[in-house]
């Protein structure tokens, strides 16, 4: 089974630029994660999806953040303008299903500098 | 306030030893709780899941333990070895219908040959 595919693995930007990283989650998996992390910290969830509806956004900066699910498969998220505060990695994850007890599976992360 | 807490120092153990790692929790009552492996530059992997009314669970050299009374957890990795060394990442079930994960900010662990 393919894992989750992201891309691209590393962007480097100046302030006030824009970003999008792309998520190709594992095939026939319903619902996707966008998570953010900071280094020392634990993933924190900026989106998740069920299909290609938004199921949580509650902690996604919507004044500069915006992801969609288009289809139902792959999805992108976009940063505009970026912040010194975005520096971070940024995870996709995906499940079955929806739900706390579904295990989630993570793509290797887009490492994004902000100078 | 919420709280999620992971031993915030790194454990350091001789390698055929058990490592303990321990989540506690404040003000959340999960339904689920998860544990993750993290390696440097990638993503967390899935190791376990144990629910509110179960008490222990085990996967080969794994156990995690779950009290809902003292609102902790602990991973145990029984006769550990260097490759276990990884961050690991508690993730406790919450939300209505526990419908999310909220991660814990991890444990850096180290078996030493």
């Amino acid at each position: 089974e393919a894992g989750v595919a992201q891309s691209p693995r590393y962007k480097i930007i100046e302030k006030r630029q824009s970003v999008a990283f792309w998520c190709n989650p594992i095939s026939g998996h319903a619902t996707l994660y966008w998570y953010q992390q900071i280094l020392g910290q634990g993933p924190k969830l900026l989106i998740q999806f069920q299909n290609n509806g938004v199921v949580d956004d509650s902690q996604l900066p919507k004044d500069r953040f915006s992801a969609e699910r288009l289809k139902g498969v792959d999805s992108t998220l976009k940063i505009q303008p970026a912040k010194l505060e975005d520096s971070a990695v940024y995870l996709c994850a995906s499940s079955l299903d929806a739900g706390a007890h579904q295990p989630q599976h993570f793509g290797d992360g887009t490492r994004l500098s902000i100078l | 306030s919420q709280k999620i807490e992971q031993n915030s120092e790194a454990l350091n153990i001789q390698e055929g030893k058990t490592a303990t790692l321990t989540c506690n929790y404040t003000n959340y009552s999960p339904a689920y709780l998860q544990w993750y492996r993290q390696d440097p530059g990638r993503g967390p992997v899935f190791l376990l899941l144990i629910r509110e009314n179960e008490k222990e669970k085990r996967k080969e050299r794994l156990k995690v333990t779950f009290d809902t009374t003292l609102k902790q957890s602990l991973f145990h990795i029984t006769a550990s070895q260097p490759a276990d060394s990884a961050t690991y990442l508690c993730a406790l079930g919450v939300g209505s219908s526990a419908s999310k994960i909220i991660f814990g900010s991890g444990t850096r662990l180290s078996i030493r040959p």
